[in-house]
């Protein structure tokens, strides 16, 4: 089955700095979504770009998605202690089923004070 | 968003028992999931909750592990079945919202001995 790759599969930067995580996929998709999983707790959503987008803002966060390279990232700004966790970007597609997600390996992201 | 929970948070069980898992939604949704994250993993599929018919099972889950319930538009569970070791994971329910995001509960921690 489809699943993205994510890369790196860890992270670990100063607060203050900004964060990139990559995530990549292999089939046309209908929507990529990010989310955010603090010590195995549930997700929390983040955001939903949809496969005719290329870019969304939200607050600190800012998604792009390059439908030719298959392939989205995450950018966390000015990034804080509290945003230590894992983040998994998750696609559904025609081949996979609407809403049915596949998520990706995940970014364990360590933001030390 | 929708506002979820699940019951019970977590739990531990002994092998061959089973145990069933409640996910209630605060406001009526027409798609729901179940999903599982084994141990430092990601999340998989496990089946499309469908209310008023069986529920739709992926590959390599099958109804007599899984059993799942969707009396109506806001609850549904999921059994785990003669359970086994393997099967400890953490549990997720999702719906999606209006706008398409999928949204999830705060997941059941299960541990079997």
């Amino acid at each position: 089955s489809q699943q993205g790759e994510e890369d790196p599969q860890a992270l670990s930067i100063q607060e203050g700095e900004n964060a990139t995580m990559n995530c990549s996929y292999k089939t046309s998709i209908n929507n990529l979504q990010w989310y955010r999983q603090n010590s195995g707790r549930g997700l929390v959503h983040l955001i939903l770009i949809r496969s005719n987008e290329r870019e969304k803002h939200s607050g600190r966060l800012r998604v792009t998605l390059d439908t030719s390279k298959k392939s989205s990232s995450l950018l966390i700004t000015a990034s804080r202690a509290a945003d230590t966790a894992s983040y998994f970007c998750a696609t559904d597609s025609l081949y996979t089923g609407f809403q049915k997600l596949v998520f990706g390996t995940g970014t364990r992201l360590l933001v030390s004070p | 968003s929708a506002v979820i929970s699940q019951k019970p948070s977590r739990d531990i069980c002994q092998r061959g028992t089973s145990l069933t898992i409640q996910c209630q939604v605060d406001s009526q949704v027409t798609m729901m999931f179940w999903y599982r994250q084994q141990p430092g993993q990601s999340l998989t599929l496990i089946a499309t909750a469908n209310q008023g018919s069986e529920a739709t099972y992926e590959s390599g889950f099958v109804i007599d592990k899984f059993p799942i319930s969707r009396p109506n538009l806001t609850f549904s569970t999921l059994t785990v079945s003669n359970m086994s070791p393997e099967d400890s994971s953490i549990y997720l329910c999702s719906v999606v919202g209006l706008a398409g995001e999928q949204f999830f509960g705060p997941g059941t921690r299960l541990t079997v001995l």
